[in-house]
């Protein structure tokens, strides 16, 4: 069964610093990966997604992430951190049916110092 | 604009009452889902419907109730059996051919009991 891990719930870094949030995923068939990102009480948003046709992803607000098979990975990045940038991401595969929900990470926690 | 809505935004129950929060989308997408996120806890899904007058239990669908009368709504009950159910409610839909299986989010309610 498809599955996601996110490794650290929260990470820390300072303004202008290399952000790097984690995303592992075990799937028996070849997935589709994504990355939204949650604002205080607000829904999800899309920021980038994985289909297959190139392994580095560039998303929205200067984010990218890379698909490496062999580590089964699918790390999130962003080469300078803005405060704007403080929010909770969350990590999600596709299920093996169509039509049923994607599974999600437990999220993790972005904060963005001064 | 094409997108989903939740209301209300904010909602207040006393413990023993049912109540009933709305979801609508114009995107003309076949599925449909309820998720509900408590804090650290990620998304848990309730109810996922891939089809008018469809719909099937997630992980915590206990205390809930959901209906597929129409393509564009798929409205939540959350029920007096419900034990805990202060959190925020979030819907998405998706496009069940094709497409790559992402999930768009509306803004989520955040249902208190009282």
């Amino acid at each position: 069964a498809q599955s996601v891990t996110q490794l650290g719930s929260h990470v820390s870094v300072s303004e202008g610093a290399l952000v790097l949030l984690r995303c592992n995923y075990s799937s028996s068939v070849p997935p589709y990966l994504f990355w939204y990102v949650q604002y205080p009480n607000q829904g999800l948003q899309l920021l980038l997604k994985y289909t297959s046709a190139a392994t580095l992803v560039k998303g929205i607000n200067g984010f990218e992430a890379e698909f490496k098979k062999s580590e089964t990975s699918f790390h999130l990045t962003k080469p300078s951190a803005h405060m704007s940038d403080a929010a909770e991401y969350f990590c999600a595969v596709t299920p093996a049916q169509a039509g049923t929900a994607l599974i999600f990470g437990k999220g993790t926690t972005l904060s963005v110092s001064s | 604009d094409g997108g989903i809505t939740q209301s209300p935004k904010y909602l207040f129950r006393k413990e023993g009452q049912n109540v009933t929060l709305s979801c609508e989308q114009n995107l003309n997408h076949d599925a449909m889902y309820w998720y509900r996120q408590d804090p650290g806890q990620g998304l848990r899904l309730i109810y996922y419907s891939q089809i008018v007058n469809d719909f099937q239990k997630g992980d915590i669908a206990e205390g809930y109730s959901v209906s597929r009368e129409k393509k564009e709504s798929f409205p939540l009950t959350v029920t007096s059996a419900q034990k805990n159910p202060t959190a925020f409610y979030l819907c998405a839909s998706s496009e069940l051919a094709g497409g790559f299986h992402e999930q768009f989010f509306g803004p989520g309610t955040r249902l208190t009991v009282l």
